[in-house]
């Protein structure tokens, strides 16, 4: 079926260090890619995309990797701080429905950071 | 620029009822998907409509439908509500589609009882 996992739910790491959050696709036609932040009590914010002609995305403190031979998505976050904490969510959108607004959603992982 | 506004932010049913949820999108966003979020399920896309047209439904069954209005507002409905209904419900704007960046609104949590 349909379905983008993450490796790990829960992820704890140290204020200022990196955090590195994975995500595995299933579906092959996807070509495009989201990662989402959400905190406690507010809907999901986007954080970065990328698109599958590209490997990898730099924004501010974050990057993505996209590897399509393993179909694996990953999240890195520079420097982490506090407010970095929240539940990240990866999500694909299948060519077929570029158009059609379905995005495919991760389970999430919750990152906690450590003062 | 104001968000995307969802109301009501919390409500209560018993089952069997029906409820109808309402989503305001960002100003000149014509793209306007529903998702839900449970724990179990996660985040599950519902729908999504473009300029009043429906053009593509995930995988829930005819108790859940929507419609969008000429200003781009869209309300879903939920009949014959069941505990499983229970959730958080999204709705999340753009201006063209999901390859925009999509603007989510807080939700709203649907309680069945």
């Amino acid at each position: 079926g349909e379905s983008v996992g993450l490796h790990l739910p829960t992820l704890s790491v140290q204020e200022g260090d990196n955090s590195i959050i994975n995500c595995a696709y299933s579906n092959s036609a996807s070509d495009y890619f989201i990662w989402y932040k959400q905190e406690s009590g507010k809907g999901p914010q986007f954080i970065i995309d990328i698109r599958s002609n590209m490997d990898k995305r730099q924004g501010q403190r974050v990057t993505v990797l996209l590897n399509k031979t393993v179909k694996h998505l990953s999240l890195q976050i520079a420097a982490t701080q506090p407010g970095d904490s929240a539940v990240y969510f990866c999500a694909e959108n299948p060519e077929a429905y570029n158009q059609g607004g379905k995005l495919i959603f991760g389970q999430g992982t919750e990152l906690s950071v450590k003062p | 620029k104001a968000g995307v506004t969802q109301t009501p932010r919390y409500l209560i049913k018993t089952r069997g009822q029906q409820v109808t949820l309402s989503c305001s999108p960002i100003s000149g966003h014509r793209s306007v998907s529903w998702y839900q979020q449970t724990p179990g399920q996660g985040l599950q896309f519902l729908f999504e409509y473009f300029s009043e047209t429906q053009r593509n439904k995930g995988n829930f069954p005819g108790r859940f439908s929507g419609r969008q209005f000429s200003n781009s507002r869209s309300e879903m409905n939920v009949s014959t509500l069941e505990l499983g209904d229970s959730a958080l419900y999204l709705c999340a704007s753009s201006p063209y589609g999901p390859r925009d960046e999509q603007y989510f609104g807080p939700g709203t949590r649907l309680t069945v009882t």
